[in-house]
């Protein structure tokens, strides 16, 4: 499955680096969103992009910070992290309003390990 | 907020035996979906769900979605290895947000 694609699909930092992940989607979607995946815990949604608008952040912590340059890309940049962001982080992207009941497909992941 | 509860967290079984996961919701859902995560893999759309009662199967799968719109289950008949996996259903949380369950991991003894 190619439609969407994340980058890098592992990445090892030190607390005090700075990295970005990647996502593009190739579906012609108008919403984006990232999603925190660890062992303990479900899905956990961090933002949610709308025409590159952002219209959810789920009280994430500020060393984690979106962008959302076009409908198509969708960067999460990561600063002064700590051990226990350590997770999976998946993109997804979907048609239109999650309401409307539009299905959303998730990116490969970038497994992350902060050290 | 709105919460969507799922169990049983873990299910092993002989392959052959067939499999449930129930999903709950606090709050009535406009629709319900399921998605499957292979191990190692990333979450994959299987069906979406929206009329009361509705009764939806895909070969060995079997979705229902309660009469209140506040719950729903998946049954896999007759398990295959290929089965493995751990099984999401996901409901509206807002305008622009799904609420995941817990996700149900089924593993299975060949």
């Amino acid at each position: 499955e190619t439609g969407v694609t994340q980058t890098p699909r592992h990445l090892v930092m030190g607390m005090t680096n700075k990295k970005s992940l990647k996502c593009e989607q190739h579906l012609g979607h108008n919403a984006m969103y990232w999603y925190k995946q660890s062992a303990k815990k479900p899905l956990e949604l961090m933002f949610v992009y709308s025409l590159e608008e952002r219209v959810e952040n789920n009280s994430v912590p500020s060393r984690f910070s979106p962008e959302c340059p076009n409908s198509s890309h969708l960067f999460l940049h990561l600063h002064t992290l700590q051990p226990e962001d350590s997770a999976l982080y998946l993109c997804a992207s979907s048609h239109e309003a999650v309401l409307l009941g539009h299905e959303q497909f998730f990116g490969p992941g970038t497994r992350l390990t902060v050290l | 907020g709105q919460q969507v509860m799922q169990i049983p967290q873990y299910q092993h079984v002989q392959e052959g035996e067939d499999f449930t996961t129930y999903c709950n919701s606090s709050t009535t859902l406009s629709n319900i979906q399921w998605y499957k995560q292979r191990p190692g893999g990333h979450p994959v759309f299987l069906i979406q769900l929206v009329k009361s009662g509705e009764v939806k199967k895909q070969k060995r799968l079997t979705f229902q979605f309660g009469e209140a719109k506040k719950n729903s289950s998946l049954h896999i008949t007759a398990t295959q290895t290929t089965d493995v996996g751990t099984y999401f259903c996901a409901g509206p949380g807002g305008a622009q947000k799904l609420v995941f369950g817990q996700g149900t991991r089924l593993t299975i003894n060949p």
